[in-house]
């Protein structure tokens, strides 16, 4: 079976840095997605990787070591429009991810 | 600006019904996609097409079907609803893309 963890909830202060972890162990992997989902709303892409390292997008930067089997999501200047879900996938193929059960993340002044 | 939209945001069925919940997205994509959202679950695949008039199962396949017959337009049916059915629906497309674009959702409950 797939295996994708992350952590069910993390709490941060407004203006700070919080880094999200997703760890996987799956059959195959061809890149990790993320994606950004607020309460009561669809999820938004934000970051593919296919290659080891860092992107970054702005505020928000992703990082994929293939080898460790192991992600991050780093989210910068913490706002309080941060609050929301954020959601690990794996691509196995074809671009279909295959979720994690997400992190919710709640910023707090 | 992509727009995938969903037939209805809340949906109450009784248990043995059949249910269809309809997505259609208006950018040409060929590929779309089922899910189901459920609390400490996350998002499972149930089904996903490449085509029109093509389906592939995914991770949670039973008790659920779809129709493609046109190329916007992407149906789930619900044949005999039952209550562990219940749970929020999302509806995503994409192109050859790696991003997927998400309907609002619908929140089925089945009594």
């Amino acid at each position: 079976g797939q295996n994708i963890d992350q952590p069910t909830e993390m709490t941060a202060t407004e203006g700070a840095i919080v880094q999200i972890n997703c760890t996987y162990q799956t059959s195959g992997f061809n890149g990790l997605f993320w994606y950004q989902q607020h309460a009561g709303e669809a999820p938004t892409f934000l970051s593919y990787n296919v290659l080891d390292g860092l992107e970054e997008k702005g505020r928000f930067s992703s990082f994929l070591s293939r080898s460790k089997g192991y992600s991050y999501l780093l989210l910068k200047e913490l706002q309080m429009k941060d609050s929301a879900s954020y959601l690990c996938a794996v691509d196995l193929g074809g671009y279909i991810p295959t979720f994690g059960r997400g992190t919710s993340l709640i910023v707090h002044p | 600006d992509v727009k995938v939209t969903q037939s209805s945001r809340y949906l109450v069925k009784r248990t043995g019904e059949k249910v269809f919940l309809e997505c259609v997205q208006d950018m040409d994509h060929e590929n779309m996609f089922w899910y189901r959202q459920d609390p400490g679950l996350g998002l499972r695949l149930i089904y996903f097409s490449y085509d029109v008039k093509m389906k592939e199962k995914g991770d949670i396949p039973e008790g659920y079907s779809v129709s493609r017959e046109k190329k916007e337009r992407f149906s789930l049916i619900l044949e005999s609803a039952s209550t562990n059915q219940t749970s929020m629906y999302l509806c995503a497309s994409n192109r050859d893309k790696y991003e997927q674009y998400f309907g609002p959702g619908t929140r089925l409950t089945v009594t």
